[in-house]
């Protein structure tokens, strides 16, 4: 499986917006590149995915370098609530019916930190 | 709709016992997976079940188990247990359309103490 690489931690104010990078270098053509982040003594919470193009959602925005070797997430403006680790994964495309989507792949993600 | 549970929430256990955890998925998600965390390893991948099969396994010793009932409720089983599995552990449901990228929804965890 890819793997990815992200910084161990990072620091915000709040209502600043927050970039968290992650690298990808050798990602597939067919690999998703996903986000979650899990709060404190919460489990792990979906926060988006993409291929190829720019996503936004309501929670953030995703964006992909034009080789997709790299990738960003934006968090417009951080809040307390958004201290957690982020993790950014990378999942494969199956098409067959009752393939696995594979199991998520963690690896150490980013801790980020919102000051008041 | 509900969103995924498991219990016990919290589990004290002594070592060579075994334990089952439970966990019910989102109402009309067909895939249950288990991870643990722990504060050295992180969050790794136990197994997946679809359908009340194992689809998919990772690399823990066979004194992991699970199982999926016909309602895809889905308890994991260990046995003789040791100090180091102590640890959180995470139950996460999908709907599984084919070639759909499926978001995986996490319940709260069951904490496992060994003592």
């Amino acid at each position: 499986d890819a793997k990815t690489t992200q910084p161990n931690s990072m620091e915000s104010n709040e209502e600043e917006p927050v970039h968290l990078p992650c690298n990808h270098s050798t990602i597939s053509g067919t690999d998703y590149i996903h986000w979650y982040r899990q709060l404190p003594s919460q489990g792990p919470e979906y926060v988006i995915h993409g291929l190829t193009s720019n996503v936004n959602n309501r929670m953030a925005s995703l964006a992909i370098a034009e080789d997709r070797k790299s990738s960003t997430l934006i968090l417009h403006r951080a809040t307390l609530r958004d201290a957690a680790v982020y993790y950014c994964i990378l999942r494969a495309s199956i098409m067959n019916y009752g393939g696995s989507q594979g199991n998520l792949i963690f690896g150490k993600g980013t801790k980020l930190s919102v000051k008041p | 709709k509900a969103g995924v549970t498991q219990t016990p929430r919290y589990l004290i256990k002594t070592r060579g016992q075994q334990v089952t955890l439970s966990c019910s998925p989102i109402s009309g998600h067909r895939s249950v997976s288990w991870y643990q965390q722990t504060p050295g390893q992180g969050l790794q991948f136990l197994f997946e079940y679809f359908s009340e099969t194992q689809r998919n396994k990772g690399n823990f010793p066979g004194r992991f188990s699970g199982r999926q009932f016909s309602n895809s409720r889905s308890e994991m089983n260990v046995s003789t247990l040791e100090l180091g599995d102590s640890a959180l552990y995470l139950c996460a449901s999908s709907v599984d359309l084919p070639g759909n990228q499926e978001t995986q929804y996490f319940g709260p965890g069951t904490r496992l103490l060994v003592l």
